[in-house]
């Protein structure tokens, strides 16, 4: 069956910088573009990025445009958020979610804790 | 950006009863619409589709309707595992691909 787990979050101080990853199995992970989703604590479901299935571009929203990296290696089935300038603002959970058409996501991953604190 | 505007914020429900709940968007979103169920602690799990397809899995019990800009996802008969967070989320135009702010069915 479909699994996405995350890995990389943990505490940074603000200004600093994480890589999450995200392993995938259970399904040709070179078919599918991906997401990144984020839950700030006690909040709703905000999305992050996209990345085709190819990797040809990439999509961010305009709360990250310019400090966050959305990539994947295919070889690997991973996917990647390398996250820079983190603000406290920044601080959720964040999931990889698989994508279907560019339109919904299917399957998400239970998440790694990202905290911005000094 | 597209708006997604989930009501109410809360919804108290007896087991068995049947609860609605609403969603609309700031512009018609055509049936480009999904439907979401969260559980503390887990994975949000696809309900629904194309505003009214279910999902791999999903009861019966579950059903959406709607075109445009307002939307309904309906639990016939609420079960004891049904209890949790649900989210609406628009897929016509992206990025970014948005999300209401959530709708929790409580027991009442």
């Amino acid at each position: 069956q479909v699994q996405l787990v995350e890995s990389g979050g943990g505490v940074v101080q603000p200004g600093g910088s994480l890589r999450l990853s995200c392993e995938a199995s259970g399904f040709t992970f070179s078919a599918y573009g991906m997401h990144w989703v984020r839950q700030a604590p006690g909040k709703g479901l905000e999305w992050v990025a996209f990345i085709p299935y190819d990797g040809s571009k990439n999509y961010c929203a305009d709360s990250v445009k310019g400090r966050f990296t959305i990539s994947r290696d295919n070889s690997k089935n991973t996917l990647y958020l390398q996250m820079n300038s983190l603000r406290a603002e920044d601080t959720a959970l964040y999931k990889c979610a698989k994508d279907i058409n560019n339109y919904y996501f299917d399957h998400w991953g239970q998440g790694t804790l990202v905290t911005v604190s000094s | 950006e597209i708006v997604m505007t989930q009501s109410p914020a809360t919804l108290s429900v007896s087991p068995g009863e049947r609860a609605t709940l609403s969603c609309r968007a700031s512009q018609g979103i055509s049936n480009n619409l999904a439907w979401y169920q969260q559980k503390p602690g887990q994975a949000p799990r696809l309900l629904l589709y194309g505003a009214s397809t279910r999902a791999t899995g999903i009861p019966a019990r579950f059903s959406g309707s709607g075109s445009g800009t307002e939307f309904t996802l309906t639990i016939s008969s609420l079960q004891s595992e049904d209890f949790a967070v649900y989210y609406c989320q628009q897929y016509n135009k992206w990025p970014p691909w948005t999300f209401g702010q959530g709708t929790k069915v409580e027991v009442k």
